[in-house]
């Protein structure tokens, strides 16, 4: 059973729109979470990562966390087409204390001109 | 090196041979990962190294896989006997340390079996 899941996509939005990208995670208790962005071709770097005490505002990114409904949301205002890439959402996996993240299969998000 | 360093960058093999990919990771980062991502998939973990042990190797899928890590730096990911399904791209991360440090990849090693 997967532990998280994307709507692999593609997500088209029109440049300068706002892009909502949505993950689900299966542990109740999972207290980070985090964003990776990679462009084909490339390998994923970080580009954001909350706790489960907050949302978080980074420039043109916004995470947010429902622990209710245990999704977790990246927000990317004024989308560029440089922002065009797969997204992919991260939580550790279970309590172990390892680092080890489990990942979702990515949303590929494209911004059209 | 100022990021995490695989080799080669890309590899094609016959099917039945065995292959080595390396990683180096970031100096002074204890925690080193080893995770696989077959065409449009997410990421597979493999394999944790905190220093020169594997707390956790869960997710090599069979035993045709092993890494090992020697001086708390490079680790070398060796896959015996090859199939046509270990294709994919093979990621290694580093983190100065474990629990929800920052993970920093490398670009990955691209393999294909034919």
């Amino acid at each position: 059973q997967k532990e998280v899941e994307q709507n692999s996509g593609p997500l088209s939005v029109p440049e300068g729109a706002i892009a909502s990208l949505n993950c689900t995670y299966s542990d109740r208790g999972s207290q980070s979470f985090f964003w990776y962005r990679q462009y084909s071709g490339k390998s994923p770097e970080l580009i954001m990562f909350i706790y489960s005490n907050g949302d978080k505002e980074d420039g043109r990114f916004t995470a947010q966390l429902n622990k209710a409904s245990q999704y977790v949301s990246l927000l990317i205002r004024d989308s560029q087409p440089s922002d065009s890439a797969t997204y992919l959402c991260a939580v550790p996996a279970g309590s172990s204390n390892t680092g080890k993240l489990i990942f979702g299969q990515g949303t590929t998000l494209q911004v059209k001109p | 090196g100022a990021g995490v360093s695989q080799s080669p960058s890309n590899k094609v093999t016959e099917k039945g041979k065995d292959v080595e990919l390396r990683c180096d990771p970031i100096s002074g980062h204890t925690a080193l990962y080893w995770y696989r991502q077959r065409l449009g998939q997410g990421l597979e973990f493999l394999i944790y190294f905190q220093g020169n042990s594997a707390p956790d190797k869960s997710g090599l899928p069979s035993d045709r896989f092993s890494a090992e890590r020697t001086g708390e730096s490079v680790s070398t990911l060796t896959i015996q006997r090859t199939q046509q399904e270990d294709s994919a791209v093979y990621l290694c991360a580093s983190s100065v340390g474990p629990g929800g440090n920052t993970i920093y990849f490398g670009e990955g090693s691209w393999l294909t079996v034919v």
